[in-house]
């Protein structure tokens, strides 16, 4: 139980180009989704926290009019990563936690290898 | 800045072999500790959550200690297996939700 997919599972794109995310939770209902981002050789490092119906509350140093987060039902969440440069080739990869699910853990999916070229 | 370290970085053992690894974290504002093992191409998994100072938690052959006082945990694996071989990821949180990860220990069991 608690599985949540991500798709696409690897994306390449031009610089100037947006690219869309998505996030589901399959076999729960995820009221809370979380984005992160993981360069190379480092930690994965939370982006965004957002809640199903509400904005998105994004980390400090997170431009949130270049990477649009939308949460709009309990299974699915989406990060659009806009006018993308070669700067936000990344692996990005969602969690969700909610009803259904343990309470106190965080499930994540796959994750997207976004290169920008 | 929350800082997290996770040591060794990366960790090679033989089959049969048992291990363990480090992760350290703030020792204020503790509220739960996550320990996450994530193989190549798939999802990280949960494996632990602790909250209380000298929480011990086990599943299988893999178990968990927390320090909070000291701000360490350590992961132990008994009797290595290939399938072990991941990364493992532990997490800092010091509220219900913000996760704060570490680099991970990648672990390859040799055969």
């Amino acid at each position: 139980g608690a599985v949540v997919s991500q798709h696409p599972s690897r994306v390449i794109c031009k610089s100037g180009t947006s690219v869309k995310i998505e996030c589901r939770s399959l076999d729960f209902q995820a009221t809370t989704m979380f984005w992160y981002r993981q360069f190379p050789k480092q930690s994965l490092m939370l982006m965004a926290t957002s809640n199903e119906g509400s904005k998105a509350t994004y980390e400090q140093g997170v431009e949130k009019d270049k990477f649009l987060i939308n949460h709009a039902s309990l299974t699915l969440s989406t990060l659009t990563v806009t006018s993308a440069h070669p700067e936000d080739s990344s692996f990005y990869i969602c969690s969700a936690e909610g009803q259904g699910a343990r309470t106190d853990t965080q499930y994540f999916g796959p994750g997207t290898r976004l290169t920008v070229l | 800045i929350l800082n997290v370290e996770q040591s060794p970085q990366s960790l090679h053992v033989q089959e049969g072999d048992s291990t363990n690894f480090t992760c350290s974290f703030p020792s204020s504002n503790f509220y739960a500790l996550h320990w996450y093992r994530w193989e190549t191409a798939k999802s990280p998994k949960a494996l632990f959550v602790m909250t209380l100072n000298g929480d011990e938690k086990k599943k299988g052959r893999i178990s968990a200690t927390l320090n909070t006082k000291e701000g360490y945990s350590y992961l132990y694996i008994k009797g290595s297996q290939p399938e072990d071989s991941a990364t493992y990821l532990c997490a800092f949180s010091e509220g219900a939700q913000k996760l704060v990860f570490g680099q991970g220990t990648r672990l390859t069991i040799n055969p």
